[in-house]
Parts: C-alpha cells; sequence; structure tokens
C-alpha cells in the first residue's frame, strides 16, 4: 500500500515570497507523482506530475516540483506568489495510469499581501 | 472541455434516509471514483470503478454502495444516511492509458440531520 505525508497542514506566505509545500511517499513499488490544486468552492485540478524522466517537474500556473527517489519526496515550489494562489493543495501517488489515487491531507496555503 | 458533472453542490438529508449521490462524465473515461473530503484527512477513496458493472471498494467502503450501469455514469449510495456521513463528496474520473489523470468533479457538500 502506499500512503503519502505533507508535513505542513498550513502556510501562510506573503505575496511575491516564495513557498515550498512538502511532500513524503512510502511505497514498495515504482510510483507516479502528483500535485492537485482546491481553489475554494471548487474540484480539484492537476498542477503537475511526474511519471518518468527529469526528475525536476514543471507545471501551470509557474509551479515546479521536484522528485527525490532516494529520500521519497516530492515537494512543490513556486518562487513568487500571487493572492490568487491561496488554495489547497494536495499531493498524491498511484502505482499506475489511471489507477486509485492515495491522498496526502492536504496543506492551505494562504498568500496575504 | 472535460467535464464531469455531480448532480447536486449541496445537500441536506435526515438519519437514515437513502441518499444517490450522482456523477456524470462526458469523456468517456473506462474509470471512475468516488473520494470523501474532510479537514484534516485530504480525499479518502470510498469506491471505484474500472468498467461498466465493475466496482472495487476503496479505503473506506463501509456504509456506502456504488452503481455503474452505464460507462459514463456512477452512483454512490449510502442506504441508511449517518451523521457521521456528513462531508464533502468528490466525484473522479480517468483514461487507464496516457499519464491517467484523474478529472474531479466540482463536488457535493452533503449534511445528514
Amino acid at each position: 500500500a502506499q500512503s503519502v505525508t505533507q508535513l505542513d497542514s498550513q502556510v501562510p506566505v506573503f505575496e511575491e515570497a516564495p513557498v515550498e509545500l512538502r511532500c513524503n511517499y512510502s511505497s514498495s513499488v515504482s510510483v507516479y507523482l502528483f500535485w492537485y490544486v482546491q481553489y475554494p468552492n471548487q474540484g480539484l485540478q492537476l498542477l503537475l506530475k511526474y511519471l518518468s524522466g527529469s526528475t525536476l517537474v514543471k507545471g501551470i500556473n509557474g509551479f515546479e516540483a521536484e522528485f527525490n527517489k532516494s529520500q521519497t519526496s516530492f515537494h512543490l515550489r513556486k518562487p513568487s506568489v500571487h493572492i490568487s494562489d491561496t488554495a489547497e493543495y494536495f499531493c498524491a501517488v498511484s502505482v499506475a495510469p489511471g489507477y486509485k489515487l492515495s491522498f496526502g491531507a492536504g496543506t492551505t496555503v494562504t498568500v496575504r499581501a | 472541455d472535460v467535464k464531469v458533472t455531480q448532480s447536486s453542490r449541496y445537500l441536506v438529508k435526515r438519519t437514515g434516509e437513502k441518499v444517490f449521490l450522482e456523477c456524470v462524465q462526458d469523456m468517456d473515461h473506462e474509470n471512475m471514483f468516488w473520494y470523501r473530503q474532510d479537514p484534516g484527512l485530504g480525499l479518502r477513496l470510498i469506491y471505484f470503478s474500472y468498467d461498466v458493472k465493475m466496482k472495487e471498494k476503496g479505503d473506506i467502503p463501509e456504509g456506502y454502495s456504488v452503481s455503474r450501469e452505464k460507462k459514463e455514469r456512477f452512483s454512490l449510495i449510502l442506504e441508511s444516511a449517518s451523521t457521521n456521513q456528513t462531508s464533502m463528496y468528490l466525484c473522479a474520473s480517468s483514461l487507464t492509458s496516457g499519464i491517467g489523470e484523474q478529472f474531479f468533479g466540482p463536488g457535493t457538500r452533503l449534511t445528514v440531520l
């Protein structure tokens, strides 16, 4: 079975500052890794994914994440946040494309002016 | 534009009622999923389906059942609603091929009184 730990439940950050959201996973097999974002009163949408290849993955809205196999981590970063980045962010893993996802508990990012 | 729709955004039911939550996708996806989302717990998988008339239990199936009679529709059923089933319910769908990204509906916030 797979599990995901998001190390921060709340991250307050000032506008134009950088942000990093931490995600660690455990699995006995190779995994596919995802970050989803949920804006207030909306469903989840995909930010980025790691399937294979380059360990640095770029996503939408200026986000990127780095897969580190030795540390079983997939941390999400953005160099300069906007007010509109205020949302809840979920890290998730899957063992195959389209297969069920195991989610972390989520990190709420609040961007202040 | 891909679409996953859920029959209600908000629903209020009484303890003991039978509740149906409907989900429809228009992307011809093979896979469909039901999750519930609770603060501090992230998303937890209730049931999923890889094909018409097929279903598999997720991590928290107790108190729920599902139905998939047509490829585009996946229904979640609460046989006898209880107050601990008050939650946000999210439906998702995905293809088995490609990256297998899951597309989410907007969610149904169910309150059981």
